[in-house]
């Protein structure tokens, strides 16, 4: 079966410092990883996903993430912070073949502080 | 393009009461998703449809709650009767092929009183 670790439920940098979120991943297969930014109030927004291409992945509002096999992680970076990316993230993993459901981490709140 | 729509935003009712939450996936898209975000539990899919067919309601939580499909373009999730341990957010999501990134909408804030 297939589940994501975040391994830091609160993240707090300052704004212009660099931003690292981590995620874990266990799954029997190669699988489909993406990174999802949730703002207060609001639904879920896709930041970026991967899904077997390249290991390393670029995502909107400079953020990207690099695919380690070798450590099972996903880790989201951006060089530096901005005051609007205040919120929630969640690591989500998808089971290959065609498969539709999603497995979401608990969160990592990021809190920017100016 | 308009995204994924729900209503009502906020929903707050007594125990008891039946519920019904609606949900407009993006025009095109095959997949249909019913999630349900609360502290304790996160994140929980609910149902998902494809092509207005139901194929996993493994995480619909017990038979008050119930999802429909009459078409391609609105769901419904509905609770009857609600219970105060069901306020959560719900959210809908919508993907085209497989494959396809989920794409959420705003979900709506339910309180049972």
């Amino acid at each position: 079966a297939q589940s994501v670790t975040q391994l830091d439920s609160h993240v707090s940098v300052s704004e212009g410092t660099p931003v690292l979120l981590r995620c874990n991943y266990s799954s029997s297969y190669s699988p489909s990883l993406f990174w999802y930014v949730q703002h207060p109030n609001k639904g879920l927004q896709l930041l970026l996903k991967y899904t077997s291409a390249a290991t390393l992945v670029k995502g909107i509002n400079g953020f990207e993430a690099e695919f380690k096999k070798s450590e099972t992680s996903f880790h989201l970076t951006k060089p530096s912070a901005h005051m609007s990316d205040a919120a929630e993230y969640f690591c989500v993993v998808r089971a290959p073949g065609g498969a539709q459901k999603l497995v979401f981490g608990q969160g990592t709140r990021l809190t920017i502080n100016p | 393009d308009a995204g994924v729509i729900q209503s009502p935003r906020h929903e707050v009712t007594e125990m008891g009461q039946e519920v019904t939450l609606r949900c407009k996936p993006i025009s095109g898209h095959d997949y249909l998703f019913w999630y349900r975000q609360t502290m304790m539990r996160g994140l929980e899919l609910l149902i998902y449809f494809n092509n207005n067919v139901p194929i996993d309601d493994s995480g619909m939580p017990e038979d008050r709650f119930s999802a429909k499909m009459p078409n391609a373009s609105f769901s419904t999730l509905k609770i009857q009767p609600s219970e105060p341990r069901d306020s959560a957010v719900y959210f809908c999501a919508s993907s085209g092929q497989s494959n396809q990134p989920q794409h959420f909408g705003d979900g709506t804030r339910l309180s049972i009183l």
